[in-house]
């Protein structure tokens, strides 16, 4: 069973603290490894897309990596705007297979 | 502006009650999916369909069906409310299983 686990459940951060969020996830073949950002309220917002160990993106402030195991979320020096809720997300291989969320991580960035 | 839109965004029901949720999109996108969530549960998917006239259940189906007559419509039926189904639903669609979700606003449903 594709199993997706993100730590920690919350992160309080100063302004400028910078810091990493884990999502260590199993999964029969990896198709994607997806983040996505959660304000209060609203709908999943698409930040990232991985395919493959090894491979890196960047947007802003936030940097997503990937291994064979986990992925991180770096945020650096961030801002108060950043806080919100950071949601990862898999999709295997096979067939059809929809995405397999976590229980994602909070964030709180204090000025 | 394109996306997927909810309707409602807020419902309260009572427990046997019906309703129907209703997403609709304009990208032209095969792939849609119902997901509810729940405080300390994550997202958890419902059903989702690969394009008109295909549905499949996801990891908690029970108590709600769905069909998908044209390709901008996803509707989830809730056909007798229960207390259990007090969530937060949003609908997502790509243009294949592998592309990024873009999410509804999502419907907060209460059922008493």
């Amino acid at each position: 069973e594709d199993q997706v686990t993100q730590s920690p459940e919350a992160l309080r951060l100063q302004e400028g603290e910078s810091s990493s969020l884990n999502c260590s996830y199993t999964v029969s073949g990896l198709r994607g490894l997806f983040w996505y950002r959660q304000d209060p309220g609203k709908g999943p917002e698409f930040l990232f897309t991985l395919y493959s160990a090894g491979e890196e993106k960047e947007k802003e402030r936030l940097k997503a990596t990937l291994t064979k195991k986990e992925s991180f979320l770096h945020i650096t020096a961030p801002k108060p705007e950043d806080s919100a809720t950071y949601l990862c997300a898999v999709q295997a291989r096979s067939g059809n297979t929809p995405l397999v969320f976590g229980k994602g991580t909070r964030l709180s960035v204090i000025a | 502006n394109a996306g997927v839109t909810q309707t409602p965004k807020f419902q309260v029901l009572k427990t046997g009650q019906s309703m129907t949720l209703q997403c609709a999109q304009d990208m032209n996108h095969e792939y849609m999916s119902w997901y509810r969530q729940d405080p300390g549960m994550g997202l958890r998917l419902i059903h989702y369909s690969v394009g008109a006239g295909i549905t499949d259940q996801g990891e908690v189906p029970n108590g709600y069906n769905v069909s998908r007559s044209t390709t901008e419509d996803f509707p989830l039926r809730l056909l007798s409310a229960a207390p259990s189904q007090t969530s937060v639903y949003f609908c997502a669609s790509s243009s294949e299983p592998r592309d990024r979700k873009i999410f509804g606003s999502g419907t907060q449903l209460s059922v008493l």
